[in-house]
């Protein structure tokens, strides 16, 4: 059974950065399309961006390009999403997600339990 | 970039079918996938690539595509399928790969 457990909530200052993880339990690691998805308060999922760990390739939003670096060491299998320069509008729940089989890049069959941060003085 | 519309909120009595509908630019071209999510939990894959249900998703739900309009259907709707709902779409090829629908609040009165 595929799990994605991630790591715990987090409070930041305006300016800070974050850095959430990622562990996947449950087929190969490397080999999966690893995709961070946020949801601000009341609002819908947004593509954040991804990585697929056997290429070493990753894609981001434009809207955080600068900002945001995801890697995933293949040790621990293990998947980490970094934002910096956190502004107050960065306060959301981030969730990472992975599809069930390797060859399915469109859609996301397991979810993390997702990581609310704070961004607030 | 490309955009899906959802209305922000449907209201069904229980037993009764609920239509979603996801609205985008000739969106019958493209594979659409759905999302439950409940308050507080992580979303939950309902149907992919149009009208395809995951292992263990009831048969009450289902999808189709065509056109401009992607729609998800709930017959017999129970008090659990009270969620909001998320349809997405995937375009290998865009510097946006995943598009998310701007979500529906089902509500079963």
């Amino acid at each position: 059974q595929v799990q994605l457990v991630q790591s715990g909530p987090e409070v930041k200052k305006p300016g800070s950065s974050v850095k959430v993880s990622c562990k996947a339990s449950g087929g190969t690691f490397t080999s999966y399309p690893l995709t961070w998805v946020r949801q601000a308060p009341g609002q819908g999922l947004e593509w954040m961006g991804g990585i697929i760990p056997i290429f070493d390739t990753t894609k981001y939003a434009q809207k955080f390009q600068g900002r945001l670096t995801i890697t995933a060491d293949e040790s621990t299998s293990t998947a980490f999403m970094e934002l910096t320069s956190l502004r107050s509008e960065d306060t959301a729940v981030y969730y990472c997600a992975r599809p069930r089989d390797n060859y399915i890049y469109s859609y996301f069959d397991y979810w993390g339990q997702g990581t609310l941060v704070t961004v607030s003085t | 970039s490309y955009v899906l519309t959802q209305p922000p909120s449907v209201s069904v009595a229980p037993g009764q079918t609920a239509k979603i509908t996801c609205g985008g630019n000739n969106i019958g071209s493209k594979s659409v996938n759905w999302y439950q999510q409940k308050p507080g939990q992580a979303p939950v894959l309902v149907v992919h690539d149009d009208r395809d249900r995951p292992s263990g998703i009831p048969e009450r739900f289902s999808g189709s595509n065509s056109g401009n309009t992607a729609t998800l259907t709930i017959i017999r709707v129970e008090a659990e399928d009270e969620a909001d709902y998320y349809c997405q779409v995937w375009d290998g090829s865009s510097d946006h790969p995943y598009v998310f629908g701007t979500g529906t609040k089902v509500t079963v009165l």
